[in-house]
């Protein structure tokens, strides 16, 4: 069974661009999670994804946003970009919402 | 708030001796908990988890016990091995609707012969 997927693997940007990361669940599952991984401030929910449907959101500001398509897969965007996203964004899946979460390899982002 | 406090790393132990990674928790009701373990360039990898109060999961020779008298999920194994140098990940799930994991600060673990 595959596990998570996201792409790209690496990318880097500089200030005041606009940044797509993508994720796909594993087969059969709905929800899909966002995290951020910074160095200095840990893992950082950002976004919940279930059914198509945002559900919950961490405390990181509007530029941050993202979808799950009819697939499940979904997107990351980032726009404004600053310095300080610069970080690992890890996607994860679960089968429903109180199920374990599974993590991809993450999208190292560098912002120049 | 929903918060998990971990031990400081890094924690240097030598290939067979005894591990134990404190973890302890804050949250209202019954959350779920979590060990990740993650390797080098890689995601996070499920490694236990417990659900209710006096649960023990394991995996790999690992074990944790939820705790809910101390709020505590202190993961051990009885003999680690070089493979198992990794940071370590105490998280936890809160109950309701919000799903999010919380996470510790990780512990750096590394085992040397």
């Amino acid at each position: 069974e595959a596990g998570v997927t996201q792409s790209p693997t690496h990318l880097i940007k500089t200030r005041g661009q606009q940044v797509t990361l993508r994720c796909s669940p594993i087969s059969g599952h709905t929800s899909v999670y966002w995290y951020q991984q910074a160095l200095g401030l840990g893992l950082q929910f950002l976004l919940w994804y279930d059914e198509g449907e945002e559900r919950n959101r961490g405390n990181f500001p509007p530029r941050f946003s993202g979808r799950q398509f009819p697939n499940y897969s979904s997107e990351l965007n980032v726009n404004a970009l600053e310095l300080e996203d610069s970080a690992l964004y890890l996607c994860a899946s679960s089968l429903g919402s109180n199920q374990p979460q599974h993590f991809g390899d993450g999208t190292r982002l560098s912002i120049l | 708030g929903n918060s998990v406090t971990q031990m400081e790393g890094p924690v240097t132990l030598s290939e067979e001796a005894f591990l134990t990674i404190n973890c302890t928790y804050t949250a209202t009701g019954y959350p779920s908990l979590f060990w990740y373990v993650q390797y080098p360039g890689e995601g996070l990898q499920l490694l236990l988890k417990a659900t209710k109060a006096d649960d023990k999961g394991s995996n790999k020779g690992f074990e944790a016990t939820y705790r809910k008298e101390t709020t505590s999920f202190h993961l051990e194994k009885g003999s680690v091995q070089v493979s198992d140098s990794a940071v370590y990940f105490c998280a936890l799930r809160g109950t309701g609707t919000a799903s999010k994991l919380t996470f510790g600060t990780g512990t750096r673990l590394q085992v040397t012969l």
